[in-house]
């Protein structure tokens, strides 16, 4: 079976940086890229990365250019966003999700990232 | 990103009914488009893919359609369980983005 684990919740204070991991399992890491999606409080989802494990190759969001990085560790199957920086409305929910043909198969579980002074 | 306009916003429909969500582009994505199902505490869920292809494992209820511009998911008899906020997504060109989501209440 097809799992995406991602890492427990954060509290961070503005201007710190956070890093969730999203470790895969059930399938072969590196055949399928990974985006990572965030749902603020009372908004909708929003797409940020899209991220190739084979390569490391990535895609953002405009809006997360220069904020974002996104790693990976192949040997343990797991993709690592780092997001600096930090804002109150980066207060979030944060998903990975596996592509299949572009659309979204298979998603984490979230990490609540929480943003205060 | 290629703006998407879903519409209703919100729907309050009564087991049984027939529901239709719009999504409408800003450019053509083709058939790039797929369907989400996200209920509170719970990840998304993939319905529909490539506009109108059903996920494996998802009911037959939900379907969709459509090319271009326009599309519209269907469920044609709703069931309790299908409650939550319903969001297109396109992937046209290796950008992505999503609609605003369109919130489903069962009366």
């Amino acid at each position: 079976q097809i799992h995406l684990v991602q890492s427990g919740a954060e509290m961070k204070k503005p201007g710190a940086s956070v890093k969730v991991s999203c470790k895969a399992s059930g399938y072969t890491f590196t055949r399928n890229y990974l985006h990572w999606v965030r749902q603020a409080p009372r908004q909708g989802l929003e797409w940020m990365a899209i991220f190739n494990p084979s390569d490391g190759r990535t895609n953002f969001a405009p809006k997360f250019q220069g904020r974002l990085t996104l790693t990976r560790d192949t040997s343990a199957s797991t993709v690592y966003m780092e997001l600096s920086d930090l804002r109150s409305d980066d207060t979030a929910i944060y998903y990975c999700a596996r592509d299949v043909e572009r659309a979204l198969d298979h998603w984490g579980q979230g990490t609540l990232v929480t943003v205060s002074s | 990103d290629i703006p998407l306009t879903q519409s209703p916003s919100t729907l309050s429909a009564s087991v049984g009914d027939r529901v239709t969500i719009t999504c409408r582009a800003s450019h053509t994505i083709n058939r790039w488009l797929a369907w989400y199902q996200h209920r509170p505490g719970k990840a998304p869920k993939l319905l529909i893919y490539d506009a109108s292809s059903l996920q494996s494992g998802v009911p037959s209820r939900f379907s969709g359609s459509g090319s271009g511009t326009e599309f519209t998911l269907t469920i044609s008899s709703l069931q309790p369980d299908d409650f939550g906020t319903y969001y297109c997504h396109q992937y046209h060109s290796y950008s992505y983005n999503f609609g605003q989501g369109t919130r489903l209440e069962i009366k």
